[in-house]
């Protein structure tokens, strides 16, 4: 039973360019979320989704933005790269039940340069 | 903020010593959760604790909540160097499935 993965695992892009990042979530997990992590702090909100809608967003700038299909994988897009955008970002998924916890994916590295 | 804030930042500790960590908090909340991260990987999920629960077990884990202080340790017995890791706490509060965490506890065991 495969766990939560996402690709790429690494990724290195310029200012101003946009990237998408990809997560497919443990089997039988209906409900995606999105994190970022710089270096050394805790997990940061960004969205989540379920039943291919947003359900709940955190304080991040439209430049972020993201999609479930119908297989609950699920996609993340940021626009016009900054380099604070440089960080570790991380796909969980979960039951949409209030009490399940979060399964995490290893995480995508992005670098801006 | 209602997010939780660790305490210690930083660990440090002779394998087979206890560790001890807490987490305080701003917000009521529905349950409070631990995770485990090791370097550049994902987190794991450890041990959760509902709002009406004071104290949980889950083998040299035990976590305790006390809810009027708004506040929950973690304490790793008999610690081994496999549990190096950063340890986060993270609120959920009852009104969606959002979970908040904290900056976390980062505890270096030495062999």
């Amino acid at each position: 039973d495969a766990g939560v993965t996402q690709s790429p695992t690494h990724l290195i892009k310029t200012r101003g360019q946009q990237v998408t990042l990809r997560c497919s979530p443990k089997s039988g997990h209906d409900t995606v979320s999105w994190y970022q992590q710089a270096l050394g702090q805790g997990p940061q909100f960004i969205f989540q989704y379920y039943e291919e809608e947003e359900r709940q967003r955190g304080n991040f700038p439209d430049r972020f933005s993201g999609h479930q299909f119908p297989n609950y994988s699920s996609e993340l897009n940021v626009n016009a790269l900054l380099l604070g955008d440089s960080a570790l970002y991380l796909c969980a998924s979960s039951f949409s039940w209030g009490n399940s916890p979060l399964h995490f994916g290893n995480g995508t590295r992005l670098t801006v340069t | 903020s209602q997010q939780g804030e660790e305490d210690p930042q930083a660990l440090s500790i002779q394998e087979g010593e206890n560790a001890t960590m807490n987490c305080s908090y701003k917000t009521s909340i529905n349950n409070l959760q631990w995770y485990r991260q090791n370097s550049g990987r994902g987190l794991v999920h450890l041990i959760l604790i509902r709002s009406n629960e004071r104290e949980k077990h889950s083998g040299r884990l035990r976590v305790t909540l006390d809810t009027s202080k708004k506040s929950s340790s973690l304490l790793i017995t008999a610690s081994r160097a496999a549990d190096t890791a950063s340890y986060f706490c993270a609120i959920h509060k009852a009104a969606g499935n959002k979970l908040t965490f904290g900056g976390g506890t980062r505890v270096l065991v030495k062999p």
